[in-house]
Parts: structure tokens; sequence; C-alpha cells
């Protein structure tokens, strides 16, 4: 199975910057089915990102994504209070899908 | 619009059984891949089932085949997880969740999760 490292575990910023969340996995993800989710406290996870750069319904252009092969990029712009949460990436590529451990973007 | 809601999460004692629903709505269930996600107390994201549209297919990570079992309802469009045997380390929010609307297993539409707690 595909393991998805993300890094760093803990970001710790302030609302207007930026942010850049990394997610490497062991094996190249060759159809570019990668996704990244946002949790808050207490809430279900929201799908952000699918297909490494497409953003969801309703997701805000400060969030966007990139990346290919083994490595791939969550980036938020300017953050906004709201975006302080965790982030998971996930590949869909291979069977079993499988998900990140999650970065804490914290202020 | 499409709405998922959990039940059935409850205490149970080690080695015993519950059964979790997925009640849908705003899509037939049937025509789409559905998926069980945990998440234990602080911990992140872990896939625990899923099924694929039509029910032809179902997966299960390694930490529970053989004691869950993925399932749906046609007519009642609801999305079920047996769980049979359970154990301290099966303690976790249980989120239900459908497919997206273009191509691939990502995770469109969840639920607001259900949680079991193993323990005597």
């Amino acid at each position: 199975e595909i393991v998805l490292t993300q890094s760093p575990g803990t970001l710790s910023l302030s609302p207007g910057e930026g942010a850049t969340l990394s997610c490497r996995a062991s094996q190249s993800i060759s159809r570019n089915y990668l996704a990244w989710y946002q949790q808050k406290p207490g809430q279900a996870p929201r799908l952000l990102i699918y297909g490494v750069s497409s953003r969801a319904t309703g997701i805000p252009d400060r969030f966007s994504g990139s990346g290919s092969g083994t490595d791939f990029t969550l980036t938020i712009s300017r953050l906004e209070p709201e975006d302080f949460a965790v982030y998971y990436c996930q590949q869909y590529d291979s069977s079993p899908q499988t998900f990140g451990q999650g970065t804490k973007l914290e202020i | 619009e499409v709405q998922l809601l959990e039940s059935g999460g409850g205490l149970v004692q080690p080695g015993g059984s519950l059964s979790l629903a997925c009640g849908a709505s705003g899509f037939t269930l049937n025509t789409y891949a559905m998926i069980w996600v945990r998440q234990a107390p602080g911990k992140g994201l872990e896939w625990v089932s899923a099924i694929g549209a039509g029910a032809v297919s179902t997966f299960y990570a390694d930490s529970v085949k053989g004691r869950f079992t993925i399932s749906r309802d046609i007519s009642q469009n609801t999305l079920y997880l047996q769980m049979n045997n359970l154990r301290a380390e099966d303690t976790a929010v249980y989120y239900c969740a459908r497919v997206g609307d273009r191509g691939g297993w990502y995770w469109g539409y969840w639920g607001q999760g259900t949680l079991v707690t193993v323990s005597s």
C-alpha cells in the first residue's frame, strides 16, 4: 500500500501569511489521484482539493494544490482565521486508498 | 442536496457487537461508492471499509478484516457497518462518506460521525 507522509506535523503561522503543506508518497501516484481535506475540531473532514489541483465546490481560491509523482503540496495563500485546522492528504490511485497522518495548522 | 447521517454508535464491551447505519438522502446510494472512515481520539483518519457502486466489491482494512462487514439496503437507501468482536482499539468516531462527483475514490461528502466506545 502507498504510505503518505505529511510534513510538517505542525505549522505555526499568523493570519495573512501563506502556508505550504507537503505530502510525500512512498510510490508514484501516476493518475494524479490525490486529494486534500480540512478538518476542524469536532467536525467531519471537508474535501478541499481532488485530482491534485481541482478545488471542490465552494472552496476559496486561496487554496491550491500542486505536484506530481511522489511529491504534492497544498498551498494556502493569505491565511484566514477559519483556515487553522488539520489537513490530510489522501491517495486514491492505488488500492487500498490511504490517508496521510495530517498536518496541524495553528496560529 | 447530498446528506449523510450516521447512527448506532455507543458504548459496548470488548468482544461485543454494534451495527452502524448511514442514512443517505439526495442521491441513490447504490450508484456510488461509499466508505467508512474512523478517527480514534486525538488521532488521524483511518479507512475501515469501502463498497463499490452496485455493491459488487467490498474492501476492508487489515485491522478489521473478518470482524466488520459493510453492506447497504437499497430500499432504505442506507449503508451499514456490522462490527463484531470489538476491541478497545476500535474506539473512534466513525464517519461514512460518499465518493465525489468526478473520477476516482475521493470522498466528497461526509456525515457528521458517530462515536463508538469499546470499554468494560
